[in-house]
């Protein structure tokens, strides 16, 4: 069974950086056939989708437009695990951030979430 | 504003049957991608509930399922239980966004 374990500070600072880890047990991130996402849900934008990260002989990543300048995801495979960050944070981020793997397009397992608050 | 459009309630009562739409256009449902649904029950995260259309995982009654037509898809649910409260999505790709989007959720009260 798989699961999906968040970690991450739950207050970051305006123009400062948000991260996440998400630690995978029950798969492995290289595996070929599932692709590692990062999905947030606020009341004002609802579910959102940022970004992937994916092996299929290599690494691939794929980010939202809306904050393509500003994520990065990266897996980590000495871990196990995979991690979000979205730089310059502003308010309008705060959200509560879900870790998703995911296999031919639909989200199979979810993280916990991790409520987010963006605030000095 | 959501690029697929759910309407945002939808009540029934029990054992009625209930559909939850969702609408897209022509770069994403229209397009031909997949549609899935989610069920969020408070204080959760989503739990996969349709995937492809019409698939089921494991463990999901067969009152829920899947269909499309054009650049819609529908969610019904049959024999509603009070247990079906919860929050809905559907979700698909979008190839002018290069991703996914989502519906903005149909919160289901059962009478």
């Amino acid at each position: 069974q798989v699961q999906l374990q968040q970690s991450g500070p739950g207050l970051v600072k305006p123009s400062q950086t948000l991260s996440l880890t998400c630690v995978i047990s029950g798969d492995s991130v290289s595996t070929n056939s599932v692709a590692w996402n990062w999905i947030r849900q606020s009341p004002s934008r609802g579910l959102e989708w940022l970004g992937r990260t994916y092996y299929r002989s290599k690494w691939y990543n794929e980010y939202a437009v809306s904050v393509k300048s500003r994520i990065t995801i990266n897996p980590d495979t000495s871990k196990n695990q995979f991690s979000l960050q979205l730089n310059s944070v502003t308010p309008e981020d705060t959200a509560v951030y879900y870790c998703v793997r995911a296999k031919d397009g639909y989200c199979l397992n979810w993280g916990q979430g991790t409520l987010v608050t963006v605030s000095s | 504003q959501s690029v697929l459009t759910q309407p945002p309630s939808v009540s029934g009562a029990p054992g009625q049957r209930v559909t939850i739409s969702c609408t897209g256009s022509s770069s994403n449902i229209g397009a031909g991608y997949d549609v899935h649904w989610y069920q969020q029950l408070p204080g959760t995260a989503p739990k996969l509930l349709i995937y492809t259309y019409n698939n089921r995982p494991s463990g999901v009654p067969d009152r829920f399922s899947g269909s499309k037509s054009g650049t819609s898809a529908s969610l019904a649910i049959a024999g509603l239980q009070a247990e079906d409260e919860a929050d809905y999505y559907c979700q698909s790709y979008d190839s002018s966004l290069s991703g996914w989007v989502f519906g903005g959720g149909t919160k289901l009260t059962v009478l």
